[in-house]
């Protein structure tokens, strides 16, 4: 098994780029979510999905749009990219989306934006 | 290099020490608690959870403590080995669940 992979591994854009920062996990999880990192702080919760069909805004949405496009994948778009936005990306998935289980994380896009 | 762990609490010790990693939550309800390790240049993997019916569970190598008390958890690497190395995290769980509330971590550092 593969895990959480995540694409691309690094992306540099300037600013008012759009792109979609791509996941998938074999594991058959129900959960899937998108974190952002930023130096010297924990992860964010960007956006989850609880199950398949579903999406739903975690603390830090603002500027961003995801896609459940089916069990396995979870994509996170930028429409205008901003500096702000500058950050170490993490998808993970997780058996149920209760909280009561450990999240698998991807290895994580790093993002640039000029 | 990696980025995360700049301005990081750090926690340096000798190989072979024993480690304390410590953690402040601020939600009384919170049930469910979880360490993570994040490696230079990786993702988060899963070290050991605890429920908040338990006081003290025990991995590998690792113990969980959680005083609910004061609110406060840590972590207790046994043998500190240089694999270690790497930013720890405690996670709380919110369970309205659009948040999921990662602390900012502490780098400990193993020194040969």
């Amino acid at each position: 098994n593969a895990g959480v992979t995540q694409t691309p591994k690094f992306q540099v854009l300037k600013t008012g780029q759009s792109m979609t920062l791509q996941c998938a996990q074999d594991m058959n999880h129900n959960s899937m979510y998108w974190y952002r990192q930023d130096p010297g702080m924990g992860l964010r919760l960007i956006y989850y999905s609880a199950s398949e069909g579903t999406t739903d805004k975690g603390e830090v949405p603002n500027g961003y749009n995801v896609s459940r496009l089916n069990k396995r994948e979870f994509s996170l778009r930028l429409e205008s990219a901003a500096p702000s936005q500058t950050s170490v990306y993490f998808c993970a998935s997780s058996a149920s989306g209760t909280g009561h289980n450990e999240q698998f994380f991807g290895p994580g896009t790093r993002l640039t934006v000029l | 290099g990696e980025s995360v762990g700049l301005h990081l609490p750090t926690l340096s010790v000798q190989e072979g020490d024993n480690s304390i990693i410590n953690c402040a939550y601020s939600n009384s309800a919170s049930d469910y608690f979880i360490w993570y390790k994040q490696e230079s240049g990786k993702g988060p993997q899963f070290i050991i959870d605890i429920r908040s019916n338990m006081d003290k569970r025990q991995g590998q190598r690792v113990t969980v403590l959680l005083n609910k008390t004061v609110k406060h958890l840590s972590l207790q690497i046994a043998a500190t080995q240089p694999g270690d190395s790497a930013v720890y995290f405690c996670a709380e769980p919110i369970y309205n669940f659009n948040k999921f509330y990662f602390g900012s971590g502490t780098k400990l550092n193993v020194k040969p």
